[in-house]
């Protein structure tokens, strides 16, 4: 059963970069689409992009001036960095793996990102 | 693509039956998944594609609709059950979701 593990810094400053890890164990990186979806406090769900194991990425436009997601194959970890934020960027990440135009079927536990200055 | 769910909350008791609607602002077929999420913690899958369940979910659940209108229906509530559900649609980038249901007993 694959399973996603996140890490990175929960509490950053104005203008910091966001920097999130997924690590996927249990499962290949190969066949899916690796997703990052956000969540602020008491709201609804945002997805940032999605990344498949090539490293083609597709990027949400209200935050692709300022998002990377890479692939690490050798890892089996996927990567989120989100530049120059701001207290909007404030909210529970998630990494979750799905199949393109289809679904989302597992999700990471997440991870609270506090930007405050 | 927008997606607008209803209603943004509802109460109901064990055992009711409830339906929620999910409205796109175009054609997406049958690119839909349906999402349950519980305070605290992450989605789980429940519905994906023409009303299909997702494994291990259960048979009280059941998804419809095409075009642009979906549906959610649960057969018969259960303790569990009350969490919140969001639509998602995968027809085009960026994929979208409905705004929530809060579903509350």
């Amino acid at each position: 059963q694959v399973q996603l593990q996140q890490w990175g810094a929960g509490l950053l400053k104005p203008s910091e970069t966001l920097s999130l890890t997924c690590g996927v164990s249990g499962g290949s990186l190969t066949d899916y689409f690796w997703n990052w979806v956000r969540q602020p406090p008491g709201k609804g769900l945002e997805w940032i992009g999605e990344i498949n194991h090539g490293g083609r990425a597709t990027y949400n436009p209200s935050l692709e001036s300022r998002v990377t997601i890479s692939v690490d194959m050798s890892k089996d970890q996927i990567s989120l960095n989100l530049r120059s934020v701001s207290a909007a960027d404030t909210a529970m990440y998630y990494c979750a793996r799905g199949r393109r135009f289809s679904r989302v079927d597992h999700w990471g536990p997440g991870t609270l990102v506090i930007v405050s200055s | 693509i927008q997606l607008t769910q209803s209603p943004s909350s509802l109460s109901a008791s064990v055992g009711d039956r409830v339906t929620i609607t999910c409205r796109a602002s175009q054609v997406i077929y049958t690119y839909l998944a349906w999402y349950q999420q519980e305070p605290g913690k992450a989605p789980k899958l429940l519905i994906y594609g023409e009303s299909i369940l997702q494994t291990g979910v259960p048979s009280r659940f059941s998804g419809s609709g095409s075009g642009t209108d979906f549906t959610l229906t649960i057969s018969s509530l259960q303790p569990e059950d009350f969490a919140t559900y969001y639509c998602q649609q995968v027809h085009s980038y960026p994929y979208t979701f409905g705004q929530g249901t809060k579903l509350e007993i």
